[in-house]
């Protein structure tokens, strides 16, 4: 079953913060963020690992709640490269299916 | 650039043929899956493939079927093309030891 991810658009201005949330109704292995533009591929942010164990972007955090099957990412002093659709994926058991939630458009303003 | 590349970048195509996209996974990555992404939708997963044999597969039809190589390149194809088949489809390749999956650019496939 699909994450569902929240909220599905926000707009903010240059500077701004934003959390994007990604909640799954079946037990969560890992979770992996993914920013995607227009017309381009998927580019890994981010994977956070069921033991709490995180990998990821320099300027962009994220957390992984595994009792409440959520994940968060954290996008602080946003940037106008920051702009683009916003995928969490959740990994299954055996690590063979990456289900991806349907994405949070993100326009940064100046 | 994550080092996967992707043949064609865009096809065109008619209801009932058949097509093959083609992937060529980052070095030292011997796992493929391939997705499908409809617009305004994320990836959808359609199967992945592990040392040359499928390793997983998503609620797709048999018309959907690929193969990977000994390189570990890989190939999807596509039987009897519907209309609801255009979209970009995206591989990515991950690494033996980590979970991480690396996209290539895609193709994008209208079917008419």
């Amino acid at each position: 079953q699909q994450p569902v991810q929240s909220p599905q658009a926000v707009i903010l201005r240059e500077g701004e913060d934003a959390v994007i949330n990604c909640s799954s109704s079946k037990a969560l292995y890992s979770v992996h963020w993914y920013r995607q533009k227009h017309g381009e591929a998927p580019v890994f942010l981010m994977i956070l690992l069921k033991g709490g164990e995180q990998k990821g972007h320099e300027k962009i955090s994220a957390s992984f709640n595994e009792k409440k099957q959520q994940s968060s990412l954290y996008l602080t002093a946003s940037q106008l490269s920051y702009s683009g659709t916003y995928f969490c994926g959740t990994l299954n058991n055996a690590g063979n299916m990456l289900t991806f939630g349907g994405g949070t458009r993100l326009m940064v303003k100046p | 650039e994550t080092g996967v590349t992707q043949s064609p970048t865009h096809l065109i195509k008619t209801r009932g043929q058949q097509v093959t996209l083609r992937c060529s996974s980052q070095s030292g990555h011997n796992t493929v899956s391939w997705y499908q992404q409809a617009l305004g939708q994320g990836p959808q997963f359609i199967f992945q493939y592990y040392r040359e044999e499928e390793n997983g597969r998503g609620n797709f039809p048999p018309r959907f079927s690929g193969l990977q190589f000994p390189n570990y390149s890989s190939e999807l194809n596509v039987n009897a093309l519907e209309l609801d088949d255009s979209a970009l489809y995206l591989c990515a390749s991950t690494h033996p030891r980590y979970e991480t999956q690396y996209f290539g650019p895609g193709t994008r496939l209208l079917v008419l």
